[in-house]
């Protein structure tokens, strides 16, 4: 089927404002991620979600940022109050439950966020 | 935490020739993974690599990952333009779930 779809692509925001970023999973994948790819930083881990388990917080830079997933399937990532250094691509991924031989994340095409 | 350093950070190569882009911990990895990522796309998933002394092939890509887990490398054979991109690897760190990745390394295929 397709592959995990992000929306928008591209987002250009004024500093301040909040930005919603989508994110639409394989179907059948209950885990999904959340990383941000910055210039000269590599891949930020996030946010993990896990069927409806507790979600795995631990990676968000700050209380600016947020996330949900809605019904197990469609997660929205949210940053309030942008700022200069949030610019990024934000890239989500989704997999099938883990076990003990990993299973292999497959991600989107990212939302590059721009925050002028 | 798990640092994974990749070498080289950037790679020309000429069209036909063979590389190897190497990924090491100071840790060892319970899985290790490579990504094939290109400007503006998402990752692409390569390979994924578990047991010591493991090796995987898919087309003209080969990976390995030593016996003590804590170094893999990624070989091409023959490379071609197709191949330019940014590599990555991925390990976790034990949670299955929270990876972590290495700066990648920037592939130059010229024609």
């Amino acid at each position: 089927g397709a592959g995990v779809s992000q929306s928008p692509s591209n987002k250009v925001t004024e500093k301040g404002k909040d930005v919603e970023l989508r994110c639409d999973p394989i179907s059948g994948h209950t885990a999904l991620y959340w990383y941000r790819q910055s210039l000269g930083q590599g891949l930020e881990f996030l946010i993990y979600f896990q069927g409806n388990s507790a979600p795995d917080k631990s990676g968000l830079p700050s209380d600016r940022f947020s996330a949900e997933r809605t019904g197990g399937s469609v997660s929205t990532l949210t940053i309030q109050r942008t700022q200069q250094e949030d610019s990024a691509v934000y890239l989500c991924a989704s997999s099938l439950p883990i076990g003990p031989f990993g299973s292999p994340l497959h991600f989107g095409n990212g939302t590059r966020l721009t925050v002028t | 935490s798990q640092e994974l350093e990749q070498s080289p950070q950037s790679l020309i190569v000429q069209e036909g020739k063979n590389l190897t882009i190497n990924c090491t911990s100071s840790k060892t990895l319970y899985g290790l993974y490579w990504y094939k990522q290109k400007y503006g796309e998402g990752l692409i998933f390569l390979m994924m690599l578990q047991k010591g002394g493991e090796e995987k092939s898919h087309e003209k890509i080969t990976a390995k990952l030593d016996e003590k887990k804590q170094q893999s490398s990624l070989h091409i054979t023959a490379s071609q333009p197709s191949h330019a991109g940014i590599y990555l690897c991925g390990a976790d760190k034990g949670s299955n779930y929270k990876l972590t990745f290495g700066k990648g390394t920037l592939l130059t295929v010229n024609p």
